[in-house]
């Protein structure tokens, strides 16, 4: 139990352009899910904070109008990245945390490779 | 603010040998959770152990124990008789009101 997958793994876009990725709970339902950042060899950052039926909670120096998140139910976050550039190239992952479980309780998606050509 | 600090980017160890990942941490509160996490090369995050600051005792999961010390603010991980498929990632974690702190991770190598 308590899989989350991410939606596409791979993307590779020209710069200027936007794109999506998707995050879901697929057996459970989770009130937040988190999005973070990792660059290579670097640790996780987080990015933004989102709650079913809510805006997102940004990080600061995370451009909310850059990285659009929307958390339309309780299994699905989207991230979208807008008029993306070569620097937005990076590893993203989500995090799920399940409706009726403590606060420190967090499942991984297995993270999107974002490449901005 | 939170910080996660890990001094050793990369460790390696002989399989079947134990290997203790430093961790240390900097936090005002006193109600907090701390975690390790692996990554192996496939980018999965994986939950190694989880450890309660209220609690005293360490937290054990079969290999994988820890060496939490509350006033010290340090948390390290010792894994015991090391497998080849614990070559990861390791990633020391915070969490309080409702954020996860990620520290820099520490690479380990299990050699055969």
């Amino acid at each position: 139990g308590a899989v989350v997958s991410q939606h596409p793994s791979r993307v590779i876009c020209k710069s200027g352009t936007s794109v999506k990725i998707e995050c879901r709970s697929l057996d459970f339902q989770a009130t937040t899910m988190f999005w973070y950042r990792q660059f290579p060899k670097k640790s996780l950052m987080l990015m933004a904070t989102s709650n079913e039926g809510s805006k997102a909670t940004y990080e600061q120096g995370v451009e909310k109008d850059k990285f659009l998140i929307n958390h339309a139910s309780l299994t699905l976050s989207t991230l979208t990245v807008t008029s993306a550039h070569p620097e937005d190239s990076s590893f993203y992952i989500c995090s799920a945390r399940p409706r009726d479980r403590g606060p420190y309780e967090q499942y991984f998606g297995p993270g999107t490779r974002l490449t901005v050509t | 603010a939170q910080t996660v600090t890990q001094s050793q980017p990369e460790m390696s160890v002989q399989e079947a040998e134990t290997v203790t990942l430093s961790c240390t941490y900097d936090t005002s509160e006193n109600n907090y959770y701390l975690f390790w996490y692996k990554q192996p090369p496939s980018r999965q995050m994986i939950l190694v152990i989880r450890q309660e600051a209220y609690k005293q005792q360490n937290a054990t999961e079969n290999r994988f124990s820890v060496n939490f010390q509350k006033a010290a603010k340090s948390f390290s991980l010792k894994i015991s008789d090391s497998q080849l498929g614990d070559t990861a990632m390791y990633f020391c974690a915070f969490m309080n009101f409702n954020k996860f702190y990620f520290g820099s991770g520490t690479k380990l190598n299990v050699k055969p």
